[in-house]
């Protein structure tokens, strides 16, 4: 399973867009990049997922480069409540059955201020 | 809309002592997961279910056992429980490609 590296924590500022960057170096040909958000005393819950290039949903976006050694989550414009902790999460995305293992890193922890 | 159910939310074991933590999810999903989390640390996956009649281990399995009773339960056995499975227990689930769905968590202290 690909190793993650994430910043251990971030500050900001309402009203911000907020960039968190996970490393992942050793990402094999079949992996997918998954963010999870987790508040606390609650399980972590799916934000965004993604192969190559860009994504966006309602809540974030999702960049990866052509060598996908990395990739960026961006929450545009963050309120006090999306402070939480964020994982980036590596691992196949099985098509049918479900079993993959995904590992989960320490996060980054986000830290929203007025 | 109840997702992933987790029971108990909470418990306090003696060393020694033996639990099963349950796990319901009612979105019809062929896999089920059991994952740890500790202070300060991301999750790890004690045990998985790929599908109904099927387990495997995960990253931390000792001293656990699983059980899939049908699609929609998983539960976790401490046979003799120790103060270093004092944790925070969560149960997800998915189905195909889709992200894992997760309870919201049993916390555990063992004394």
């Amino acid at each position: 399973l690909a190793k993650t590296t994430q910043p251990i924590s971030m500050d900001s500022y309402e009203g911000q867009e907020v960039n968190i960057t996970c490393s992942h170096n050793n990402i094999a040909t079949n992996d997918y990049i998954t963010w999870y958000q987790q508040f606390p005393s609650q399980g972590p819950r799916f934000i965004i997922q993604g192969y190559k290039t860009k994504v966006t949903n309602e809540v974030a976006s999702l960049f990866i480069p052509a060598d996908r050694k990395s990739s960026t989550l961006s929450l545009p414009r963050v309120s006090l409540s999306d402070t939480a902790v964020y994982y980036c999460l590596v691992g196949e995305r099985r098509l049918t059955g479900g079993g993959n293992k995904l590992t989960f890193g320490t996060g980054t922890q986000l830290k929203v201020e007025l | 809309n109840a997702g992933v159910t987790q029971t108990p939310k909470f418990q306090v074991l003696k060393t020694g002592q033996s639990m099963t933590l349950q796990c319901a999810q009612d979105m019809n999903h062929n896999s089920m997961y059991w994952y740890r989390q500790d202070p300060g640390m991301g999750l790890r996956l004690i045990y998985y279910s790929a599908s109904e009649g099927t387990t495997d281990k995960g990253e931390v399995p000792n001293g656990y056992n699983v059980s899939r009773l049908n699609k929609r339960e998983f539960s976790l056995r401490l046979e003799s429980a120790a103060p270093s499975q004092t944790s925070v227990y969560f149960c997800a689930s998915r189905e195909g490609n889709q992200p894992q769905h997760f309870g919201d968590g049993t916390r555990l202290s063992i004394l």
